[in-house]
């Protein structure tokens, strides 16, 4: 069964550090992957997306994801984190469910960023 | 932009009581998706809808149910509500362009049932 796994319930980091949030899937064919942004009391903004292809994928916001299929891992990172960049992270995988497709989220990661 | 619009920002309502959650897309998607976001657990789907008057059971879908009457509206239903639904509710569509179509959120409806 397809499965995404977010080691990091809560990461703490100082602003202008980089930053590095994980993510393991579980899918058996070559998986389509994203990274959504959650931000206090708003819905989710897509982030990246890989489906095929470059496996050093490009975002909105500085941020930039590898996909490592030796590793089942596709790693969100930004070279240097602002106080804005504080929300929730959610990686997903699209899997195809039924007659159509659908999006199976890891239980996110909550990103505080100190001054 | 997509929007995606869901009629609620906050919710409350009694144990028992049937409650509707509403949610209406600009874009004519033919999908449409309800989440359930709890602390801890992420997002879990509770029931999508591919076409009008189509769904299926997502991975939560027991106490819930969804209707969807036209194209740009999918209703997620309460049958009777318990404190245990609870939750942050999340609606979401999208083109049919298989596994990688991105999704689009609205801002999600707080429901709390005392």
């Amino acid at each position: 069964a397809q499965s995404v796994t977010q080691p990091d319930i809560h990461i703490t980091v100082s602003e202008g550090a980089s930053l590095e949030l994980r993510c393991n899937y579980s899918y058996g064919a070559t998986p389509y992957l994203f990274w959504y942004v959650q931000s206090p009391g708003q819905g989710l903004q897509l982030l990246l997306k890989y489906f095929s292809g470059d496996t050093l994928v490009q975002g909105i916001k500085g941020f930039e994801a590898e996909f490592k299929r030796s590793q089942s891992s596709f790693n969100l990172r930004k070279p240097s984190v602002h106080w804005s960049d504080a929300a929730e992270y959610f990686c997903a995988v699209g899997a195809t469910g039924g007659a159509t497709n659908k999006l199976i989220f890891g239980t996110g990661t909550l990103l505080a960023v100190q001054p | 932009d997509v929007k995606v619009t869901q009629s609620s920002r906050y919710l409350v309502k009694r144990t028992g009581e049937k409650v509707f959650l509403e949610c209406v897309q600009d874009m004519d998607h033919e999908n449409m998706f309800w989440y359930r976001q709890d602390p801890g657990l992420g997002l879990r789907l509770i029931y999508f809808s591919y076409d009008v008057k189509m769904k299926e059971k997502g991975d939560i879908p027991e106490g819930y149910s969804v209707s969807r009457e036209k194209k740009e509206r999918f209703s997620l239903i309460l049958e009777s509500a318990s404190t245990n639904q609870t939750s942050m509710y999340l609606c979401a569509s999208s083109f049919p362009g298989g596994a990688g179509s991105k999704a689009f959120f609205g801002q999600g409806t707080r429901l709390t049932v005392v």
